[in-house]
């Protein structure tokens, strides 16, 4: 089945702690996301890929960090910088190209709480 | 640069009832415009899509959406609300951003079902 994984589902990080989050898919797309949802907002954009080595920072990148050194990999790292890392994090990819209606899909997501 | 608004943040019906979610954009040229669902801590998955081919968008589950341009606004119906139906409801409107696309998300409505 084609789709995209997150790990893990919950995490726990104390603070001052750098922390890890997984995003793979499968679906041999190009394009990369990286969403934050909090409660009573809609999803926020922290970073992007369309291609491999390559990512630009999105609406509330900082405090975060990303690598694209694999197609199928596009991990997200919150470091100890970001103040209220406390969230959904989730992960979306989709086809690159002149569509404006691409389809994103999306990972089951990561709960991040800060201890 | 474009915005979306859901008017309601939470709307409760019976089950059986007709289901009516408010959601209005602001664009400076045709939209393209998306409703995404998002049950309980899980990722989110695409409803329907309106891409200029009709002004009355099918869906999945039983679920439509008309694009009503003079009224700037694309709102989510369907005839008989079911159990399942309890979720987050997500519009999304596609905004250009250099050579791709991003999207803008709606705040959100929960959708709740009497029994």
């Amino acid at each position: 089945d084609g789709g995209i994984t997150q790990s893990p589902k919950y995490l726990f990080r104390k603070e001052g702690q750098n922390v890890t989050l997984s995003c793979e898919q499968n679906l041999n797309h190009d394009a990369m996301y990286w969403y934050r949802q909090d409660p009573g907002q809609g999803l926020r954009l922290i970073y992007y890929s369309q291609i491999v080595n390559d990512f630009q920072k999105g609406d509330i990148a900082e405090g975060y960090s990303v690598s694209r050194e694999k197609k199928e990999s596009f991990p997200l790292t919150v470091t100890s910088a970001q103040k209220n890392p406390t969230a959904f994090y989730l992960c979306a990819s989709s086809i690159v190209g002149g569509s404006s209606y691409n389809e994103q899909f999306f990972g089951p997501g990561t709960r991040l709480t800060v201890l | 640069a474009q915005s979306v608004t859901q008017l309601d943040s939470h709307v409760s019906v019976s089950e059986g009832t007709p289901v009516l979610l408010r959601c209005n954009y602001s664009s400076s040229y045709s939209p393209s415009l998306f409703w995404y669902v998002q049950h309980p801590n899980k990722g989110l998955q695409l409803l329907l899509k309106y891409t200029s081919a009709a002004t009355l968008v099918k869906g999945i589950n039983g679920f439509e959406a008309e694009f009503k341009k003079s009224e700037t606004s694309f709102h989510l119906t369907k005839p008989s609300a079911h159990m399942s139906d309890a979720a987050e409801y997500f519009c999304v409107v596609s905004d250009q951003v250099d050579s791709n696309y991003q999207l803008i998300w709606g705040a959100g409505t929960k959708l709740i079902i009497k029994p």
